[in-house]
């Protein structure tokens, strides 16, 4: 049983484009929640999302990003004309319906650097 | 939701157990505390979670005060490669709650010596 697979691990790109960053969550679990980790701080939380629905967007920007879960694929964050402030580490967590043991399980993250 | 306390950082010699404090004093009844914790820049792993009981599991103890409104998280036997973030949230039980305010803080910062 896989885990919580995140690609790419590490995304460069130049200010102004595009970044798509994705989340293959552990097999059972519905629930995906996207996190943001700037250099030297913790994590933050931006959004939670089940299947074809968003939850909580708390935390996301409101404008630039975007996320979804669509019924078949992974998870994807999107941020549009990204910004040297968007370099971050960006992290998924998925946990099955239930609460079930452990909560959250954890991706190893995609560490997106703008230059 | 319950937002959390913990300080910065604590240093601990190997060997020796480690007890890192949380304090959670708005936690609601229907809230878990979990404790995470992050090597370097890897992702978070998962150590153990409680609601008013104490817990251990083959990584650490958890240790929830009667009125629930802190926790202490002990390793037993600190090692080198204990050193890490470690992350106290409380989290609800229904995650169809609004589960997405579970923030993780900055975290203590737990340097283990030899």
């Amino acid at each position: 049983n896989a885990g919580v697979m995140q690609n790419p691990r590490h995304l460069v790109r130049r200010r102004g484009q595009e970044a798509r960053l994705r989340c293959s969550p552990m097999k059972g679990h519905s629930h995906v929640y996207w996190y943001r980790q700037l250099p030297e701080e913790g994590l933050k939380f931006m959004v939670y999302l089940q299947k074809e629905n968003i939850i909580d967007e708390s935390g996301m920007p409101k404008e630039r990003f975007s996320a979804e879960f669509p019924k078949e694929g992974p998870s994807i964050l999107r941020i549009q004309q990204v910004v040297r402030g968007d370099s971050a580490a960006y992290f998924c967590a998925s946990s099955p319906p239930n609460r079930g043991k452990g909560g959250y399980t954890f991706g190893s993250g995609t560490r997106l650097t703008v230059v | 939701d319950a937002k959390t306390t913990q300080p910065t950082s604590m240093d601990c010699a190997e060997g020796r157990a480690a007890n890192l404090p949380c304090n959670h004093s708005t936690i609601s009844g229907n809230e878990y505390v979990y404790w995470y914790r992050q090597i370097h820049s890897q992702g978070p792993q998962y150590i153990i979670h409680g609601l008013k009981n104490n817990e251990t599991n083959e990584m650490a103890s958890l240790i929830i005060t009667e009125d629930r409104k802190s926790s202490t998280l002990i390793l037993p036997h600190a090692t080198l490669r204990d050193t890490a973030v470690y992350y106290c949230i409380v989290r609800p039980s229904d995650l169809n709650t609004n589960a997405g305010k579970s923030t993780f803080g900055d975290g203590t910062t737990l340097t283990v010596k030899p």
